[in-house]
């Protein structure tokens, strides 16, 4: 069973630095792209970042380009969310999604969430 | 960056009945279009794929449609587990953008 956890979350202070991770299982982790996305309290999803297989490719969105690394270890089967300079805006879920290309993302992790406040 | 708009943003229904969800792209995607549904605190779950494929274990109930700027989500006879909000994303390019979502609950 393809299964995806993500961990992590938690209070940071604004301007604060947190890792995200989500570990992978049941399929063969480094030939699939990996994206993060977000989910505002109360709010719609906002893709954050995607990664290819090889970790070679990164793609941000331009609300966190600069502040978030996104990059995997397949020796681990973990993608990894680097968020640095966190701002009030920031607080959400987090769900890390396989991409499957022509498939589109699926599964999901069941999300962390991350809350940026003093 | 693709804009996607959905439509309507809320709808009321009754068990039973047949719903059907507008997504439109601000620019042609093709077919790469997927809808996701999600239900209070949880995970959203994939759904469709490439605009009309049912990814597998979802029931046949759901169907999708369209290509270019305009697409739909249909359920053909909603049932209680169905009541949950609806997006549409779309993976043609980055940064892939989703919709805003479509919450359906009860009458």
């Amino acid at each position: 069973e393809v299964q995806l956890l993500d961990s992590g979350g938690g209070l940071v202070q604004p301007g604060g630095s947190l890792r995200l991770s989500c570990a992978a299982s049941g399929f063969t982790f480094s030939i699939y792209a990996m994206s993060w996305v977000r989910q505002a309290p109360g709010k719609g999803l906002e893709w954050v970042a995607a990664i290819s297989g090889t970790g070679g490719s990164t793609y941000y969105a331009d609300s966190v380009k600069g502040r978030f690394t996104i990059s995997r270890d397949n020796s681990k089967n973990t993608l990894y969310l680097q968020m640095s300079s966190l701002r009030a805006e920031d607080t959400a879920v987090y769900y890390c999604a396989k991409d499957g290309a022509y498939l589109g993302f699926d599964p999901w992790g069941q999300g962390t969430l991350v809350t940026v406040s003093s | 960056d693709i804009q996607m708009t959905q439509s309507p943003s809320s709808l009321s229904a009754s068990v039973g009945d047949r719903v059907t969800i507008t997504c439109r792209a601000s620019q042609g995607i093709g077919n790469y279009l997927a809808w996701f549904q999600q239900k209070p605190g949880k995970a959203p779950k994939s759904l469709i794929y490439a605009a009309s494929s049912l990814q597998s274990g979802v029931p046949s109930k759901f169907s999708g449609n369209g290509s270019g700027t305009d697409f739909t989500l249909t359920v053909s006879s909603l049932q209680p587990e169905d009541f949950a909000t609806y997006y549409c994303q779309q993976y043609d390019s980055f940064p892939f953008t989703f919709g805003p979502g479509t919450k359906v609950d009860i009458k």
